[in-house]
């Protein structure tokens, strides 16, 4: 089946404590991406990635890292969790071309930093 | 600034009836145009999109309708069924890489 797959799916966490939420798709996808959901605030990208070893920051990078070193896995990583950074998030991929081609989301893992 | 916004948090329509879900846009630039539908506890899926060659487009139930010198496109769902009761996004893009969301729109579908 096609998908893409996050885990953990919950995590609450501490201020400070590095953390890293995988992510990995089975479609062959060259495009990938995070994205944070916030009340009033919609989706909101946080990096992408046009290839492996090809990322570039989104809206909303400050805090975020990821890394690209092969096709199917795209993890975000927090280095210094802060409270600010309790959210929704989404990774999503898409065949080519983040802004053309039908992005496919994972499920979302809900984050909450004490 | 929000480039994209849906100005209606919320919108209740009964079943049977249309449904009107509409987004502003303030970036000229945005040339490509797409609605994803979300449900709890799950992602966001792709609903329908339009080109800004096209002033419309249309699948099965769903139309999208673009106005470019008001940078305004709206969703129409017709008939509602209360399976389209969601979460409605609209996003724009400029170019390949990446997309802008809008604050989504809580569509309810009564019986």
């Amino acid at each position: 089946e096609a998908q893409v797959t996050q885990n953990p799916r919950y995590l609450i966490t501490v201020t400070g404590k590095k953390l890293t939420v995988t992510c990995s798709q089975n479609m062959n996808h060259e495009y990938m991406s995070w994205y944070r959901q916030d009340p009033g605030l919609g989706l909101r990208q946080i990096y992408y990635s046009m290839n492996v070893e090809v990322t570039d920051k989104g809206d909303v990078p400050e805090g975020y890292k990821v890394s690209r070193k092969e096709k199917r896995n795209f993890p975000l990583i927090l280095e210094s969790p802060s409270p600010n950074q309790t959210s929704l998030y989404f990774c999503a991929s898409s065949g080519t071309s983040g802004g053309r081609d039908e992005q496919f989301f994972g499920p979302g893992t809900r984050l909450t930093v004490l | 600034d929000q480039q994209v916004k849906q100005n209606s948090p919320s919108l209740s329509v009964q079943e049977g009836r249309i449904s009107i879900l509409n987004c502003d846009y303030t970036n000229s630039m945005f040339d490509y145009f797409l609605w994803y539908k979300k449900y709890p506890a799950e992602g966001p899926t792709f609903l329908i999109s339009i080109s800004s060659i096209k002033d419309k487009n249309e699948d099965g139930r769903f139309t999208v309708f673009l106005n470019k010198s008001a940078k305004h496109l709206s969703l129409h769902i017709v008939p509602s069924q209360p399976g389209d009761s969601a979460v409605y996004f609209c996003a724009a893009s400029r170019g390949a890489q990446k997309l802008v969301f809008g604050q989504g729109t809580r569509l309810t579908i009564n019986p």
